[in-house]
């Protein structure tokens, strides 16, 4: 099955500083993923759809200038949280779709990335 | 968008059948209904999508009433390991697959 992979799983890093996950499709090409961020006891809110080889589309209250997303290839997106705060601490996770985002086609999502910022 | 309403919580007994409902009154016609669950600190996972007809896998059935206006996650023998919140999400019509999740069903499977 269409396996999604997200790197790293966990991190922790000092306020102010920027930090990079990475979201990879193994077996098959995604020219769409999205990305989505967590808070503890909360569901999965969606901030951006990431298209290949142009801009990304952010949600509505999403700061494009401090969540970076570039989608350089077809089975990479990454998403970088500029001078990352406390309050950007989060469980960030990434989808993809199998069958070129299709309305009949399920995403599937990485296992996640913990983001503590202290 | 399509919103869908799920009971916030559910309990079961292991072994036996675990039907989880989800309403989406406001579904239009080209929309499918997906399930996905998610077990604690880990990326949703899918389970069973469909438009019209009831479909089955090896996880889950899932039946969607006439109308569309409503659907219900059956899993059959529920286990241990089925404990997890799990989403029902109406796909937004050509935006690319997107899904928006609302708050799903955390369901507690009991020995």
């Amino acid at each position: 099955g269409a396996v999604v992979s997200q790197h790293p799983s966990w991190v922790i890093c000092k306020s102010g500083t920027s930090v990079k996950i990475e979201c990879r499709s193994l077996d098959f090409q995604a020219t769409t993923m999205f990305w989505y961020r967590q808070f503890p006891k909360q569901s999965l809110m969606l901030m951006a759809t990431s298209n290949e080889g142009s801009k990304a589309t952010y949600e509505q209250g999403v700061e494009k200038d401090k969540f970076l997303i570039n989608h350089a290839s077809l089975t990479l997106s990454t998403l970088t949280v500029t001078s990352a705060h406390p309050e950007d601490s989060s469980f960030y996770i990434c989808s993809a779709s199998g069958g070129g985002a299709s309305y009949n086609s399920p995403l599937h999502f990485g296992n996640g990335t913990r983001l503590t910022v202290t | 968008d399509a919103k869908t309403t799920q009971p916030p919580s559910m309990d079961c007994a292991e072994g036996r059948a675990a039907n989880l409902p989800c309403n989406h009154s406001t579904i239009s016609g080209n929309e499918y209904v997906y399930w996905y669950r998610q077990i604690h600190s880990q990326g949703p996972q899918y389970i069973i999508h469909g438009l019209k007809n009831n479909e089955t896998n090896e996880m889950a059935s899932l039946i969607i009433t006439e109308d569309r206006k409503s659907s219900t996650l059956i899993l059959p023998h529920a286990t241990l390991r089925d404990t997890a919140v799990y989403y029902c999400i109406v796909q937004i019509y050509n935006q690319g697959g997107k899904l928006i999740f609302g708050q799903g069903t955390e369901l507690s499977v009991k020995p």
